[in-house]
């Protein structure tokens, strides 16, 4: 068990629908990173927060959008859900968000059908 | 833009011998980490590589560095099927930004 918790486990839901992806860094943690991992494209780097603030970006999609709360948690919102988005989602947190490792959730199950 | 290549994608071990794989990335870096995943789980963090020469050891896997040819192996000793799983590599760029890019990943069958 790393310490990052991710909530849902599951989730399924149809195009054109919202959803949003929570999860919670390790205590002490105060970066926090997105990745989508799918067959087609591998685990792909999203977002990353570090205290509330956007540090970097990657592949996410203009339909996605994440934030970082005063307690450091993070929420990934997805909108206008395509067949396509299909994945898993994981979060990983780390300490500074510079060069130490990167800690993994169990990640989210997103099914659009 | 940096891309990282693992190969072979897919590795049939035969148990009780040595292999090793390999992770090839495109530009400069000098943070490269090994991660496990077994199916339908998340990953867990094996090594952590942050100089050119570093060498990192666990049980059965040794992880290597070298900075100047971009390539990091990871090697495996006497394999055995609790090994069986897949192994992504993933570079970090030099610098504050720690985003990763990780490779395809190489997956690995322990027969007996």
């Amino acid at each position: 068990d790393s310490g990052v918790t991710q909530t849902p486990k599951h989730l399924i839901t149809a195009t054109g629908q919202r959803v949003t992806l929570r999860c919670s860094p390790r205590s002490g943690d105060l970066s926090v990173y997105w990745y989508q991992q799918s067959l087609d494209q591998g685990l792909q780097f999203l977002i990353q927060y570090y205290n509330g603030e956007e540090r970097a970006k990657g592949n996410i999609l203009e339909r996605f959008s994440a934030q970082q709360f005063p307690d450091l948690h993070s929420e990934l919102n997805l909108s206008s859900l395509e067949l396509g988005d299909s994945a898993l989602y994981f979060c990983a947190s780390s300490t500074s968000g510079l060069a130490e490792e990167q800690y993994f959730g169990p990640g989210t199950r997103l099914t659009v059908t | 833009e940096l891309k990282v290549e693992q190969n072979p994608l897919f590795l049939s071990m035969q148990e009780g011998k040595n292999y090793t794989i390999y992770c090839n990335y495109s530009t400069t870096s000098d943070r490269l980490y090994w991660y496990r995943q077994d199916p339908g789980k998340s990953l867990e963090s094996l090594f952590v590589l942050l100089s050119n020469g570093a060498v990192k050891q666990e049980g059965r896997l040794m992880a290597s560095l070298d900075t100047k040819a971009r390539l990091s192996t990871l090697h495996i000793t006497a394999a055995v099927h609790d090994l069986s799983a897949t192994y992504f590599c993933a570079v970090g760029p030099t610098g504050a930004n720690s985003k990763l890019t990780f490779g395809k990943g190489i997956t690995l069958s322990v027969r007996p």
